[in-house]
């Protein structure tokens, strides 16, 4: 299986401020990588697949970027509602997650 | 508007059969692979198992394989997991999804408790 090593694990920050979550994976998996969002109580939704394309409906604020084993999400101008949990998941192979990281307002 | 709505969870013992199902509407399911995502308490995200569009092509995780079975029937739009021998490590949320590699739609998860 590739494993996917995601940072930070929990991470607090300020409206406005500028976001940058990590994702690594055991192997090149070719840009073959998407990043979900979980609001608390709610299901996962899609925010960005193959690396860096936005999905429908996602804020431009929300950006990824990445190529062979090492990718991030960014979050640009911090809102409130940007409050979660987000997840990496590689599809190179048979569908792997990253641990996720909890994002709070500081 | 894509749905997908989760149904058949709840407290099972160790050992015992459950069934999940999973009605999609909102988009032609005959032709999209779906798949099952589960999440224990206050843990991460796990791939559970994934079914081709015309079900010729199932695919599943190693602790699960031998024990659950994915199906589909695409006249009723429904997505299907079978689940036998359950373990408590199975305990978890399952979520219904839309896709083949990555997921863009996901159901609101159905919880399968397993517990003597």
């Amino acid at each position: 299986d590739i494993q996917m090593t995601q940072s930070p694990a929990s991470l607090s920050a300020s409206l406005g401020e500028t976001v940058t979550i990590e994702c690594r994976a055991s192997e090149d998996i070719y840009s073959n990588l998407a990043w979900y969002q979980q609001k608390p109580g709610n299901s996962p939704q899609l925010l960005i697949y193959d690396a860096n394309s936005l999905a429908d409906g996602v804020p431009s604020r929300f950006s990824g970027s990445g190529s062979g084993t090492q990718y991030s999400l960014k979050i640009n101008s911090l809102q409130s509602e940007d409050v979660a949990s987000y997840f990496c998941q590689q599809y190179n192979n048979y569908p792997t997650f990253g641990a996720g990281t909890k994002l709070e307002l500081k | 508007e894509v749905q997908l709505v989760e149904s058949g969870g709840g407290l099972v013992q160790p050992g015992r059969s459950m069934k999940l199902s999973c009605a999609a509407s909102g988009f032609t399911f005959s032709n999209y692979g779906m798949a099952w995502v589960r999440q224990a308490p206050t843990k991460g995200l796990e791939w559970v198992a994934t079914i081709s569009y015309d079900g010729s092509s199932t695919y599943y995780r190693d602790s699960v394989k031998g024990r659950f079975t994915i199906s589909r029937d695409n006249a009723k739009s429904t997505l299907y997991l079978q689940m036998n021998s359950l373990r408590s490590e199975d305990t978890a949320t399952y979520y219904c999804t839309r896709g083949l590699r990555y997921f863009d739609y996901w159901g609101q998860g159905v919880m399968v408790t397993v517990s003597s």
